[in-house]
């Protein structure tokens, strides 16, 4: 079965680039998605059809995709990114797979 | 405006079978090109994608629980079911429904979650 790989955790002061990464077999083929879990809330889309923005996602949010390897950039990231962040990939194949999430800490 | 709930039982024993529902408003599988979908995630764990329908009643289910679920969707009232048999404590989990849009096939809106405990 398909698998997408996260680390566990990333830690940044406030203000710094955040980078999370997310690999995956192929992973370029594949449209990759990411969420964002703050503690206790329902996830939230931050990025689709790998580097897209929702409306109302901050401009610091970006992402891009390249081999088997995805990645989350928060530029200037800020306490309020604190987080879990999930990256998701999608084809006709696998259909959806999710990482094991990022736990993301801006201290 | 788009929303989803998701609504059944809070506790099952071990063996029975879960039935959720899933009633959703501001969007109509008429329009095409919409599936909405099941998650999960036990507590303090990650999430993890079951089953979704597609507007056409195309259905896909995560192939390592496949022949425990059932996805049934009803258009005329804007719900989708999920019913998901044989539970176990480790089913303990939030189960989310989302919609997800053709475009990257992304979930973009979700339910407030379920919490469902399986007891044994």
């Amino acid at each position: 079965s398909y698998e997408l790989t996260q680390p566990p955790s990333v830690s940044v002061s406030p203000g710094q680039t955040a980078t999370i990464t997310c690999s995956g077999g192929e992973l370029e083929n594949k449209y990759v998605s990411w969420y964002q879990q703050k503690a206790g809330q329902t996830p939230v889309l931050v990025i689709y059809q790998d580097t897209k923005r929702p409306s109302g996602i901050p401009e610091r949010f970006s992402a891009s995709t390249s081999g088997d390897t995805a990645t989350l950039t928060i530029s200037g990231a800020q306490p309020m990114d604190e987080a879990d962040y999930y990256c998701q990939a999608w084809d006709s194949t696998i259909a959806w797979v999710f990482g094991g999430g990022t736990e993301l800490t801006v201290l | 405006q788009i929303t989803l709930k998701e609504s059944g039982p809070t506790l099952v024993k071990a063996t029975q079978t879960l039935t959720l529902t899933c009633t959703f408003s501001g969007f109509s599988f008429n329009t095409g090109e919409v599936g909405v979908g099941w998650i999960r995630q036990p507590p303090g764990k990650a999430l993890e994608w079951l089953a979704l329908v597609y507007w056409d009643d195309d259905k896909r289910y995560s192939p390592s629980l496949k022949s425990r679920l059932t996805i049934i969707k009803d258009t005329s009232k804007n719900q989708v079911a999920l019913i998901m048999i044989n539970m176990d404590p480790v089913d303990t989990a939030t189960y989310y429904c989302a919609r997800a849009y053709s475009s990257g096939w992304r979930f973009d809106y979700w339910g407030q979650g379920a919490l469902v405990t399986v007891s044994s």
